[in-house]
């Protein structure tokens, strides 16, 4: 069975960065398309990105210009780092493997989600 | 991109039929996938692939897609049905692919 668990601090300070690592046990990280995805409170599901195969990445248009989503495969774990966070970027952050039925991609398995509040 | 609209809410009485809908651009040509996520709760697929079930959801869980509709539909409605409900599509040929709906609310009456 697979498993994922979101570390991280929970709370940021604005203009600073934000930093997460998901660990993943009972598959390998060289698969799949392991993603972040967050929840601001009260809200819906927001996309931020991926990365498949160890090594490309895709992200959300409106985030890309301050996300980097990078693997550590001998921890199998994957990070996500989003700078210069906002009070906007206060939100539940999960990490989720996601499973290519070509064309799509699902999300079977999801974290617990890691709650991240940007504030001074 | 892709826009898939949701209605806020939905209520159904206990043993009845809920019917929560996902509309969107020729969405019957995509593969829609739906998650249930109860509050303080990670989000958990209930359909993929327009109406295929993981194991260990009831089957009480279906879904159907065509035309500019998809709808996850639940037979037999339970209190522990009412959650927020999430349909997902992917689409592979922009740079955005992944869409979640807004979500909908189900409330058992």
């Amino acid at each position: 069975q697979v498993q994922l668990q979101e570390s991280g601090p929970g709370l940021v300070k604005p203009s600073e960065t934000l930093s997460l690592t998901c660990t993943v046990s009972g598959d390998s990280i060289s698969s799949h398309y392991w993603s972040w995805i967050r929840q601001p409170p009260g809200k819906g599901l927001e996309w931020i990105g991926y990365i498949y195969y160890s090594e490309s990445t895709n992200y959300n248009p409106s985030l890309k210009s301050r996300v980097t989503i990078s693997v550590d495969t001998s921890k199998n774990q994957f990070s996500l780092n989003l700078n210069s966070v906002t009070a906007a970027d206060t939100a539940v952050y999960y990490c989720a493997r996601g499973v290519l039925a070509f064309p799509t991609v699902y999300f079977d398995d999801w974290g617990q989600g890691t709650l991240v509040t940007v504030s001074s | 991109s892709n826009v898939l609209t949701q209605p806020p809410s939905v209520s159904v009485a206990p043993g009845k039929t809920a019917r929560v809908t996902c509309g969107g651009n020729d969405i019957g040509s995509k593969s829609v996938h739906w998650y249930q996520q109860k509050p303080g709760q990670a989000p958990v697929l209930v359909i993929y692939n327009d109406s295929d079930r993981p194991s260990g959801i009831p089957e009480r869980f279906s879904g159907s897609n065509s035309g500019n509709t998809a709808t996850l539909t639940i037979s037999r409605v339970e209190a522990g049905d009412e959650a927020d409900y999430y349909c997902q599509v992917w689409e592979s040929t922009t740079d955005h692919p992944e869409v979640f709906g807004g979500g909908t609310k189900l409330t058992v009456l």
